[in-house]
């Protein structure tokens, strides 16, 4: 079956430092993949997202590039905020139908904490 | 901006209690999905629905119940509460197979 797996955390950041947050799959057919961010008390944002091998998807400064060769899709910032501070999901659907219709696979997610 | 929301926010509710979970978008979107979060955060997709009169379990077990009468609204029912059910409930929503869902703010569930 599919699988995502992320980076354990937490992770704790000062402001301006670079930030990966590693995340790699395992899947049957073509997925799509995504990241999503949960602040405290939300329910989960689409972060960003890339549908074939080699998209990059960006967002807020964030960027994840699809790689089918390592199945990695790493989330990164060049430059992390205290708003960044949240929880982060790595996650894929896969669209080939079947047992799965469509629904997303998370990872168990990673706490981020940016101090001033 | 995405148009999927859940009702309550939060609710406290005693054990033995019935309680149905609000979920609705106003997208048009066939398919829909419960997710369970446990404190760790991990997600646990409980039911989904590939459209009206469609619903089926997920990959965690649940003693919870859901209905999808119309596409925009997909209740979810515990006939009755207990402690071992406080979580918090995700509901989400998406156009199709391979493109990204959309999800509610969650209702966090306390069972006393």
């Amino acid at each position: 079956g599919n699988s995502v797996t992320q980076m354990e955390g937490p992770v704790t950041l000062s402001e301006e430092a670079f930030l990966t947050i590693n995340c790699t799959y395992t899947a049957t057919g073509y997925p799509s993949l995504f990241w999503y961010v949960q602040y405290p008390g939300e329910g989960l944002q689409l972060l960003l997202k890339a549908t074939k091998a080699d998209d990059k998807g960006s967002n807020k400064g964030f960027e994840a590039t699809y790689r089918k060769e390592t199945t990695s899709f790493h989330l990164e910032k060049g430059s992390v905020q205290v708003s960044d501070s949240a929880v982060y999901f790595c996650a894929l659907s896969d669209s080939t139908g079947g047992t799965s219709y469509g629904k997303l696979t998370f990872g168990q997610g990673t706490i981020l904490t940016v101090h001033p | 901006e995405a148009d999927i929301y859940q009702t309550p926010r939060y609710l406290v509710i005693g054990t033995g209690k019935k309680i149905t979970l609000e979920c609705s978008q106003t997208m048009g979107h066939d398919k829909m999905y419960w997710y369970q979060q446990d404190p760790g955060m991990e997600l646990h997709l409980i039911h989904y629905s590939y459209g009206v009169n469609s619903t089926e379990k997920g990959d965690l077990s649940s003693e919870s119940t859901v209905s999808r009468i119309r596409t925009e609204h997909f209740p979810l029912t515990l006939e009755s509460a207990r402690p071992s059910h406080t979580s918090q409930y995700l509901c989400a929503s998406k156009r199709a197979l391979n493109t990204e869902a959309f999800f509610g703010q969650g209702t966090r569930l306390t069972v006393v």
